[in-house]
């Protein structure tokens, strides 16, 4: 079965750093594109960034740009999110998703890990 | 930035047919697609390039999408389509969602 399992949320303050992580089974983690979305309470999708092209490729959304990092693991079939400098307005569900490069569309979602960022 | 516009919310009886759109500037020269979520659940895509439904989802969900504007209609709307849908776009190497859009079948 193919499978996004997420893990690393939790609460932290304001500044705080977390690192989230996105276990993937069933499928060749190395052929494929990865990204992270995320979503406020009671609000829409937001995409956070995607890695490219086996990784050689990374883009962020300028409300994260500089302060999140994207990195993926093959060898052990996971995907990460580096956190910095965190704010009130990341706090979210944080999903991972596969990237279909044949469809340019998400087609796998994992079920979400929650970041609180609170003072 | 780019944006992609989604009317809040959308009603529909039973068996009847829901259309939700998605405006963006020039949106038919890029590929849309769409995605379902219900309350508690994480979002599952429904329509991708379009038009086309990825296995499993049902024949009712279908997709078009040119010049300003990208629509998703169920045909025979059931209960279990109550659910909020996206739309989604590539503007170059960002990735932009639509507002989203509540789908309640009365």
């Amino acid at each position: 079965e193919v499978q996004l399992v997420e893990s690393g949320g939790g609460l932290v303050q304001p500044g705080g750093s977390l690192r989230l992580s996105c276990a993937a089974s069933g499928f060749t983690f190395s052929t494929y594109e990865m990204t992270w979305v995320r979503q406020a309470p009671g609000k829409g999708l937001d995409w956070v960034s995607s890695t490219r092209n086996r990784g050689t490729i990374i883009y962020y959304a300028d409300s994260v740009k500089g302060r999140f990092t994207i990195s993926r693991d093959s060898a052990k079939n996971s995907l990460y999110l580096q956190m910095n400098s965190l704010r009130a307005e990341d706090t979210a569900i944080y999903y991972c998703a596969r990237l279909s490069t044949a469809w340019n569309a998400f087609d796998i979602w994992g079920h979400g890990t929650m970041v609180t960022v609170f003072s | 930035s780019y944006e992609l516009t989604q009317p809040p919310s959308v009603s529909v009886s039973p068996g009847q047919t829901a259309s939700i759109t998605c405006s963006g500037d020039k949106l038919g020269d890029k590929f849309a697609s769409w995605h379902q979520q219900k309350p508690g659940q994480s979002p599952v895509m429904v329509i991708y390039q379009d038009s086309k439904r990825p296995s499993g989802i049902p024949e009712r969900f279908s997709g078009s999408n040119s010049g300003n504007t990208a629509t998703l209609t169920i045909s025979g709307t059931q209960a279990v389509d109550e659910a909020d849908y996206y739309c989604q776009a590539w503007d170059g190497s960002t990735c932009v969602f639509g507002t989203g859009t509540k789908v309640t079948v009365l």
